[in-house]
């Protein structure tokens, strides 16, 4: 049972332009998400979060959204440049056997075209 | 402050054996996880250590086990190994579980 899912396994966009990964989940009791990216050969790196109070959180050129009731989060990349191409995974923080868990999507692929 | 260490950084083993991997996690961080990132499958979470005890565990089966020393330092062994655990094997620290987790580069298992 995947409870986050990544649904596009790969995303082109041209360089400067706009780039939207998206991410869902399925357990409501989810209190944390974050946004992860992951060159080759190396681990994943952080990359912004937000709580579920919040609708919006904002870093530099990247933003993330969340809407709760469809439980649905997405991260804006604006301007992209060919330096974001990577594999960007979201994950949702709940609370399970006395300890916080963390569940990771299956990752989108980003490639910007220069 | 130096980042999450893992090593070996690459680790090629046959059907059967058994293999150790180390992680130091950051300086003052007591959580250690580790996940399993295999193509298609994203990080399949193994388990979590806090202060030397196992405080969560994912669905991977007993061959999986790990352990945390009182430095934090934490070590994850796989016994009988089948040409599917090849994978590259994450370890995360954070202060404690409810803080965002951060990162090594990953040991590359690769069984034959």
């Amino acid at each position: 049972d995947q409870q986050v899912k990544q649904n596009s396994p790969s995303l082109s966009v041209q360089e400067g332009r706009i780039s939207i990964l998206n991410c869902d989940y399925t357990n409501s009791m989810f209190d944390y998400f974050l946004w992860y990216k992951k060159y080759p050969a190396e681990g994943p790196t952080f990359l912004i979060s937000i709580s579920s109070i919040k609708d919006k959180n904002e870093d530099g050129r990247f933003t993330v959204f969340l809407n709760k009731s469809a439980k649905h989060l997405s991260l804006h990349i604006v301007p992209s440049q060919p330096g974001d191409s990577a594999v960007y995974f979201c994950a949702a923080r709940g609370w399970t056997s006395g300890t916080y868990k963390y569940i990771f999507g299956t990752g989108t692929r980003l490639k910007v075209l220069a | 402050k130096a980042g999450v260490t893992q090593t070996p950084r690459y680790l090629i083993k046959t059907r059967g054996q058994q293999v150790t991997l180390s992680c130091s996690p950051i300086s003052g961080h007591r959580s250690v996880s580790w996940y399993q990132q295999t193509p298609g499958q994203g990080l399949q979470f193994l388990f979590e250590y806090f202060s030397e005890t196992q405080r969560n565990k994912g669905n991977f089966p007993g061959r999986f086990s790990g352990r945390q020393f009182s430095n934090s330092r934490s070590e994850m062994n796989v016994s009988t190994l089948e040409l599917g655990d090849s994978a590259l094997y994450l370890c995360a620290s954070s202060p404690t579980s409810a803080n965002t987790q951060y990162f090594g580069p990953g040991t590359r298992l690769t069984v034959l």
